[in-house]
């Protein structure tokens, strides 16, 4: 199974920051990676498809990158609405569809 | 607009069973996979399960495999998730989400989360 390690584990930050979050996975995934948001209480958002496109609706602060086993999710100018949890997935057609354990995005 | 509502919440004693359904509208529910994730309270993102388009192809996590069995009804544009031989791990939100693509995620859509609780 393919395993998602991502860091940190929380991360604390002001309005207008630029964090960037990592994820790693245990094997070659080319650019099969997913990261979704999560706020609580909330189901999870789609932010990011195969590594670094953005689904319709999704503002352009955020932004992904990377391939193989390397992964960021990177947002810019942060905005209140921002500040949740934030977990990355592996999108290949081999399931089982592991889910990083989420990065805490605190203000 | 695409909607997805899961019901079927419940308490459920250790080794009983329980049946989630998860109700869509406004896209073609027979051209999707669907999947069901869940979340432990204060936890993460578990995949549970997944059915393709068509039915015939459905797929397990090692956690679940056995106990729960995953099934659509496309005339009724509606997934299910018929859970038994239930744990105390078992409980969590259950989400029903659509799979972007066939073969794999992403999951672009998702409902709201339906809540079992397994507790003698």
């Amino acid at each position: 199974d393919i395993q998602l390690t991502q860091s940190p584990s929380s991360v604390s930050a002001s309005v207008g920051d630029r964090v960037t979050i990592t994820c790693r996975a245990s094997q070659d995934i080319s650019s099969w990676l997913a990261w979704y948001q999560q706020k609580p209480g909330k189901a999870p958002r789609l932010l990011i498809f195969s590594a670094s496109n953005l689904p319709s609706g999704v503002p352009s602060r955020f932004s992904g990158s990377g391939s193989g086993t390397h992964f960021t999710l990177t947002i810019n100018s942060l905005q209140p609405e921002d500040f949740a949890t934030y977990y990355c997935q592996q999108t290949t057609n081999y399931p089982p569809y592991t889910f990083g354990r989420g990065t805490s995005l605190e203000i | 607009e695409v909607q997805l509502v899961e019901s079927g919440e419940g308490l459920v004693k250790p080794g009983g069973s329980l049946r989630l359904s998860c109700t869509t509208s406004g896209f073609t529910f027979s051209s999707y996979t669907m999947t069901w994730v869940r979340q432990a309270p204060g936890k993460g993102l578990e995949w549970v399960s997944s059915i393709k388009s068509g039915g015939n192809d459905v797929f397990y996590a090692d956690s679940v495999r056995g106990r729960f069995t995953v099934s659509r009804d496309d005339a009724r544009d509606s997934l299910y998730l018929h859970m038994s031989g239930l744990r105390g791990e078992d409980t969590a939100i259950y989400f029903c989400a659509r799979n972007r693509y066939d073969d794999s995620p992403p999951f672009d859509y998702w409902g709201q989360g339906t809540l079992v609780t397994v507790s003698s």
